[in-house]
């Protein structure tokens, strides 16, 4: 069965304080893998897409990476600003469906 | 580019009505809609995947007669809740499905969601 994992569910960071979240996945035929943020009360904000092992994408302070199994969303030097939910989801062949994994709830603070 | 909007952002309605959600691609036609709904501090939960001029495809346990869906455009899709009641009180969030621009994968871009409250 495909399936996604993410972890940790929550994390307190100071700010400036450097981590990485987690997305584990075990699926069949990757088409894609995603990384969202979610503010509370809003809808999920696309930050990353990634189809391949090895590559990596950046966007200020995050970067995401991508492996056969997982993938990893480093935050550097974080703000208060990026306090939020932190979405994985997969997309596999034969459907234009995601797998959403749970989330990390990610708190920085000043 | 790629924004999706949704109307309304939030409903209170009595038990017993209809309730009627608005989503739309403001700048791109959209392959395919997705309805999800998420309870606090969870995850999305998909409802059903809709295509533009066909049937919907709904989830296991989500009842089609409660919650209709029409796909009138690439760019608009609806959700009605008939006959509401407080279990459905919940938050509502769509998306709309954009090819990569390389072809490999189709990209999801969620709209702002819509608060529901049954009372």
């Amino acid at each position: 069965e495909d399936q996604v994992t993410q972890s940790p569910e929550a994390l307190r960071l100071q700010e400036g304080e450097s981590s990485s979240l987690n997305c584990s996945y075990t699926v069949s035929g990757l088409r894609g893998l995603f990384w969202y943020r979610q503010d509370p009360g809003k809808g999920p904000e696309f930050l990353f897409t990634l189809y391949s092992a090895g590559e990596e994408k950046e966007k200020e302070r995050l970067k995401a990476t991508l492996t056969k199994k997982e993938s990893f969303l480093h935050i550097t030097a974080p703000k208060p600003e990026d306090s939020a939910t932190y979405l994985c989801a997969v997309s596999t062949s034969g459907t234009y469906k995601y797998i959403f994994g749970t989330g990390t709830r990610l708190k920085v603070l000043a | 580019g790629a924004v999706v909007s949704q109307h309304p952002s939030r409903v209170i309605c009595k038990s017993g009505t209809s309730v009627k959600i608005e989503c739309r691609s403001l700048d791109f036609q959209a392959t395919t809609m997705f309805w999800y709904r998420q309870f606090p501090k969870k995850s999305l939960m998909l409802m059903a995947t809709s295509n533009e001029g066909s049937k919907a495809t709904y989830e296991q346990g989500v009842e089609k007669d409660k919650f209709l869906i029409n796909h009138a455009s690439l760019t608009l899709s609806t959700l009605t809740v008939t006959s509401a009641h407080p279990e459905d009180s919940s938050f509502y969030i769509c998306s709309a499905s954009k090819e990569f621009s390389s072809g490999k994968t189709y990209e999801q871009y969620f709209g702002p969601g819509t608060r529901l409250t049954v009372t």
